[in-house]
């Protein structure tokens, strides 16, 4: 079946400016998560989902960083006035929403500020 | 700080079991063992996991030790394509009020012709 999906695959932006990444996660998952992975480096939490309400922003760098979700489905990341260290590849992923459910990845976004 | 050991490198011939392990001696009685695999430039696949009893799906066998302190990730016909990092990993998970999967440095298993 579908598994999670992300858009674009590769963004290159101007310092600055300001991006919006997509997550369509797998039907069904209620819980929807965004990580940020540095070259070399492992996964960095950002934010959690619980249908539409975010019940969990701590990993979120900064107030140039939001993210929404709706119809309990789609949610997008909106980085503003982006900087050169937010560079990385952004994942998504999502579950169902019980005790135990495995996380599913998108294969990222790989942002690159110039 | 991950709560698991790795090994940061295997070698495997192709068509053998890779057999992968993982130490997590600190464990809570109510964290479950997951094991994810990175190949690059792709996102984390999920392949198996599993709270005290041993596992077995379509990729791969999960054997838990009794004291759940160690695991054993066995792949049973290794190829090419399952050269990977692999990523052990303990959590909590609530159905997502955490978001706590902490990943690792994980092994890099090379299968090899």
């Amino acid at each position: 079946g579908a598994g999670v999906s992300q858009s674009p695959s590769n963004k290159v932006t101007e310092k600055g400016k300001d991006v919006e990444l997509r997550c369509d996660p797998i039907s069904g998952h209620t819980a929807l998560y965004w990580y940020r992975q540095s070259l070399g480096q492992g996964l960095e939490f950002l934010i959690y989902f619980q249908g539409n309400s975010a019940p969990d922003k701590s990993g979120l760098p900064s107030d140039r960083f939001s993210a929404e979700r709706t119809g309990g489905s789609v949610s997008t990341l909106t980085i503003q006035r982006t900087q050169q260290e937010d560079s990385a590849v952004y994942l998504c992923a999502s579950s169902f929403q019980r005790v135990g459910s495995p996380l599913h990845f998108g294969n990222g976004t790989r942002l690159t500020v110039t | 700080d991950a709560k698991t050991t790795q090994p940061p490198s295997m070698d495997c011939a192709e068509g053998r079991a890779a057999n992968l392990p993982c130490n997590h001696s600190t464990i809570s009685g109510n964290e479950y063992v997951y094991w994810y695999r990175q190949i690059h430039s792709q996102g984390p696949q999920y392949i198996i996991h599993g709270l005290k009893n041993n596992e077995t799906n379509e990729m791969a066998s999960l054997i838990i030790t009794e004291d759940r302190k160690s695991s054993t990730l066995i792949l049973p016909h290794a190829t090419l394509r399952d050269t990977a990092v692999y990523y052990c990993i303990v959590s909590v998970n609530y159905g997502g009020s955490q978001g706590n999967l902490i990943f690792g440095k994980g092994t890099k298993l090379s299968v090899k012709p």
